[in-house]
């Protein structure tokens, strides 16, 4: 089935710089793929949502590229804040109707 | 205002104990789904429910048994609790059940069993 590896595990940064977190994938007939971000005592909130059609898209403050070639996935945050600060999760959909395969997360930390 | 309410937001068990963990959600979805998240594991698919009937279950055991007395109820009980049954759980929930759609989380259940 599909298996998804996600890197760093943990990542700090200094407030304003770039933060650029990577998942690769393995089933190359996925086609959903979903970004979630998860603060202290909350649940998952999704970011962005890509398709397959899609390479690259823009949220508020970080971009999420599309390498299907490669079979992966980028979250990109530009000008990371200490708001940031959070665990994130992507997420591949598989064949399985409301199956995602989740990556390990990454605890991304943003200092002033 | 929190959509997917889950209760209660920790849990502490003993070993060999029953738990039901309750989920509900006000998005007006017709899925619903079960995640757990373990120390050791990403987050794992358990199961899912569309119209109240089980869909998927993509879990071992049948000490885990989803219940959905309402449309916007799966709650989940465990029965024989175990020390590795301790995991956060997730509740999530799509408009409906099929590949597109998007899946909305709850902020989970922390169980710890002792």
């Amino acid at each position: 089935g599909e298996q998804v590896e996600q890197r760093p595990p943990h990542l700090s940064v200094r407030e304003g710089d770039s933060a650029v977190i990577i998942c690769t994938y393995t089933d190359p007939n996925s086609y959903y793929f979903f970004w979630y971000k998860q603060e202290p005592g909350a649940g998952l909130q999704l970011l962005m949502k890509v398709f397959s059609s899609t390479e690259i898209n823009e949220g508020q403050g970080f971009t999420v590229l599309l390498n299907k070639k490669d079979k992966q996935l980028s979250l990109n945050l530009t000008a990371a804040h200490p708001g940031d600060s959070a665990v994130y999760f992507c997420a591949v959909k598989t064949q399985v109707v409301g199956q995602l395969t989740f990556g390990r997360g990454t605890r991304l930390q943003v200092y002033a | 205002d929190p959509k997917i309410i889950q209760k209660p937001k920790y849990l502490v068990a003993v070993t060999g104990s029953e738990k039901i963990l309750i989920c509900e959600q006000y998005l007006g979805h017709n899925a619903m789904y079960w995640y757990r998240q373990s120390a050791k594991k990403p987050l794992e698919f358990m199961f899912s429910y569309s119209y109240q009937k089980l869909m998927d279950n993509q879990t071992a055991s049948s000490r885990f048994q989803p219940q959905s007395s309402k449309k916007n109820h799966l709650d989940l009980q465990i029965t024989a609790l175990k020390p590795d049954d301790s995991a956060t759980y997730f509740c999530a929930s799509s408009q409906d059940h099929n590949k597109k759609n998007t899946l909305y989380f709850g902020a989970g259940t922390r169980l710890s069993v002792l």
